[in-house]
């Protein structure tokens, strides 16, 4: 198992393109959370989604962000018109489905976005 | 709001040496808690969550709920032991369509040098 994977790894954008991160969950994981860490901060929680779902989206910003996890592919975080506040590492963690005890959350290595 | 202080942004200690890397949260309910960690050039990874009152790698985290502090220690730190480490609350739990999750919030981190 190749646990979460994320790409890109590095994302240098100019202020006001877009910025696509992508998720693949580890297998047999159908629950994806995003965090975002700006620099000298903790992760913040963004997103959780389960397939075709958004479950709660409480710490998404309310405008350009925006998140999906299809059917099929990978989950994707799309940020519109970045601008320079946007730069931050963004951490994507997949869980199974469990109805017991919060699962563990795993991570990817993390896409850093640098807006110039 | 929910919070987590992590006081320390650096530690450093000699191998051999006891290490304690202190948390302290503020939150409503009771929250489960948990300690990550990432390794240099590694992604992050669990290291311990107190409802499973394990010792993982010689580490230990005892849960206070007077102090509202979730410190974590180790009795003879090792030179591997050098990493980042992240105190993480997770709380409120949800169950939402049959299955749990929960919104980790990380504090700054800790980086812990442990010197030979």
């Amino acid at each position: 198992n190749a646990g979460v994977m994320q790409n890109p790894r590095h994302l240098v954008r100019r202020r006001g393109q877009e910025a696509r991160l992508r998720c693949s969950p580890m297998k047999g994981h159908s629950h994806v959370y995003w965090y975002r860490q700006l620099p000298e901060e903790g992760l913040k929680f963004m997103v959780y989604l389960q397939k075709e779902n958004i479950i709660d989206e409480s710490g998404m910003p309310k405008e350009r962000f925006s998140a999906e996890f299809p059917k099929e592919g990978p989950s994707i975080l799309r940020i519109q018109q970045v601008v320079r506040g946007d730069s931050a590492a963004y951490f994507c963690a997949s869980s199974p489905p469990t109805s017991g005890s919060i699962p563990e959350q795993f991570f990817g290595p993390g896409t850093r976005l640098t807006v110039l | 709001a929910q919070r987590v202080t992590q006081p320390e942004k650096l530690l450093s200690v000699f191998k051999g040496a006891p290490v304690e890397l202190k948390c302290n949260y503020s939150y409503s309910g009771s929250p489960e808690l948990f300690w990550y960690v990432q390794y240099s050039r590694q992604r992050l990874q669990l290291l311990l969550r107190h409802i499973s009152r394990e010792s993982i790698k010689g580490f230990t985290a005892d849960l206070n709920k007077g102090e509202t502090s979730f410190h974590l220690k180790k009795p003879f730190a090792q030179e591997e032991d050098s990493a980042m480490y992240y105190c993480a609350p997770i709380g409120p739990s949800y169950l939402v369509i049959g299955t749990s999750y929960g919104k980790l919030t990380f504090g700054q981190g800790t980086i812990l040098t442990v010197h030979p």
